[in-house]
């Protein structure tokens, strides 16, 4: 099984901020990594794809690095529709979800 | 646009089979390359992929359910179906369906989503 391991869990930062959220695979998965955002009570939102390809209508803010086993979704200025907790997910084999980054405010 | 929305019973007993059908809306599920997908997020933790079906019928399973998880799919109905028997508290969840995109010109990714059902296991 391929593990995915996010940081930090929580991360408290202000409006405007830069936010950077790292994930890790226990193997290389390539460029097969796609970020999602929750909001309390709402299903997860597809952000990115294919490690750095921004899904149609998000917000250039959004960006996605990576390849193999290290990732990271960068949030170049921090808005207040931002607060949420945001999840990688790898589709090398099988699928897996990190365990969530929750961005709250500081 | 393709829409997705979950069904089925909101509790089910120990022991027993929690049953959950989505419907696709907008699109056929016949129409691409795609697999049809389940997922849950107990209360307050992660998600979890519970696996998926194929048009074709095909399917696969988190290796951690396999034994437990059938996923079904109903063309006429445009329709596909999750089972899992002999639940315990632990499969108390927020169950979503979604429809994952593993091909061209998508190449990956969880899109749409349905808007998820809780199921609680108690007696």
């Amino acid at each position: 099984d391929i593990q995915m391991t996010q940081s930090p869990s929580t991360l408290s930062a202000s409006v405007g901020d830069r936010v950077t959220i790292t994930c890790r695979a226990s193997q290389s998965i390539s460029k097969w990594l796609a970020w999602y955002q929750q909001k309390p009570g709402k299903a997860p939102k597809l952000l990115i794809f294919k490690a750095s390809t921004l899904e149609s209508g998000v917000p250039s803010r959004f960006s996605g690095s990576g390849f193999g086993t290290d990732f990271t979704l960068t949030i170049s200025s921090l808005q207040p529709d931002d607060f949420a907790t945001y999840y990688c997910q790898q589709y090398l084999s099988f699928r897996t979800f990190g365990q969530g980054t929750r961005v709250d405010i500081k | 646009q393709v829409q997705l929305q979950e069904s089925g019973p909101g509790l089910v007993k120990p022991s027993e089979t929690l049953s959950l059908t989505c419907t696709v809306s907008g699109g056929s599920l016949s129409r691409g390359s795609f697999y049809w997908t389940w997922i849950r997020q107990p209360p307050g933790r992660g998600l979890e992929w519970i696996g998926y079906v194929y048009h074709s019928g095909t399917t696969k399973y988190n290796p951690s359910l396999n034994s437990r998880v059938t996923i079904s799919v109903d063309t006429s109905k445009n329709q596909f179906s999750l089972k899992i028997s002999a639940v315990t508290a632990a499969d108390t969840a927020m169950y979503y369906c979604a429809r994952d995109r593993p091909d061209d010109p998508f190449d990956g990714g969880f899109d749409p989503w349905g808007q998820g059902t809780l199921v609680t296991v108690s007696s």
